[in-house]
């Protein structure tokens, strides 16, 4: 257990719908990335807040947003989705920003689109 | 864009043997090099971090080097075990930029 969580664990949804996932970093963590991760695409990094404030982007979309509260529990926001949007969607924490040590994952959460 | 390469086909070996995957990337070195295991349908798990001015890092039964000349890293398992199968993916961290990318992974089996 590492110690992120991550609700929910599945979601099935259709296709134009909006969804938001849960994110809760571990005790002490100020660090939160989100990680997309299809088939054929592999892992891929969408953005990360350090201690509320958004630190670096990656390839994540227009339709899709993120941020973190002051409890420094995160959200990812997913809206007009498109089938191509399922995926296992990561959270992973860790203690620093600018200089990265390890990253601890989360379970994930399963987005299927219909 | 900078490129990273795993071993895309699986990796099958026999238990007690060393197993070594290979990561490689194009471009400028990475800060560091980290690498992680991943199970199927869970996150993955960090094991070895290891910096661009250092050679070879291990724990435990781990080891990884990192040659900043060829622009490749070694991931070996010594007395490989079937516990051991998983995905393992190699991650470069780059100053500029502020983000760990992943490569695709290399799946190993380790048959008893």
């Amino acid at each position: 257990d590492s110690g992120v969580t991550q609700t929910p664990k599945h979601l099935i949804t259709a296709t134009g719908q909006r969804v938001t996932l849960r994110c809760s970093p571990r005790s002490g963590d100020l660090s939160v990335y989100w990680y997309q991760q299809s088939l054929d695409q592999g892992l891929q990094f969408l953005i990360q807040y350090y201690n509320g404030e958004e630190r670096a982007k990656g390839n994540i979309l227009e339709r899709f947003s993120a941020q973190q509260f002051p409890d420094l529990h995160s959200e990812l926001n997913l809206s007009s989705l498109e089938l191509g949007d399922s995926a296992l969607y990561f959270c992973a924490s860790s203690v620093s920003s600018g200089e990265v040590y390890e990253q601890y994952f989360g379970p994930g959460t399963r987005l299927t689109v219909t | 864009s900078q490129k990273i390469e795993q071993n895309s086909e699986a990796l099958n070996i026999q238990e007690g043997k060393t197993a070594t995957l290979t990561c490689n990337y194009t471009n400028y070195s990475p800060a560091y090099l980290q690498w992680y295991r991943q199970d199927p349908g869970r996150g993955p798990v960090f094991l070895l971090l290891i910096r661009e001015n250092e050679k070879e890092k291990r724990k435990e039964r781990l080891k990884v080097t990192f040659d900043t000349t060829l622009k490749q890293s070694l991931f070996h398992i010594t007395a490989s075990q079937p516990a051991d199968s998983a995905t393992y993916l190699c991650a470069l961290y780059y100053n500029q930029g502020g983000k760990l990318i992943f490569g695709q992974g290399t799946e190993l089996s380790v048959k008893p």
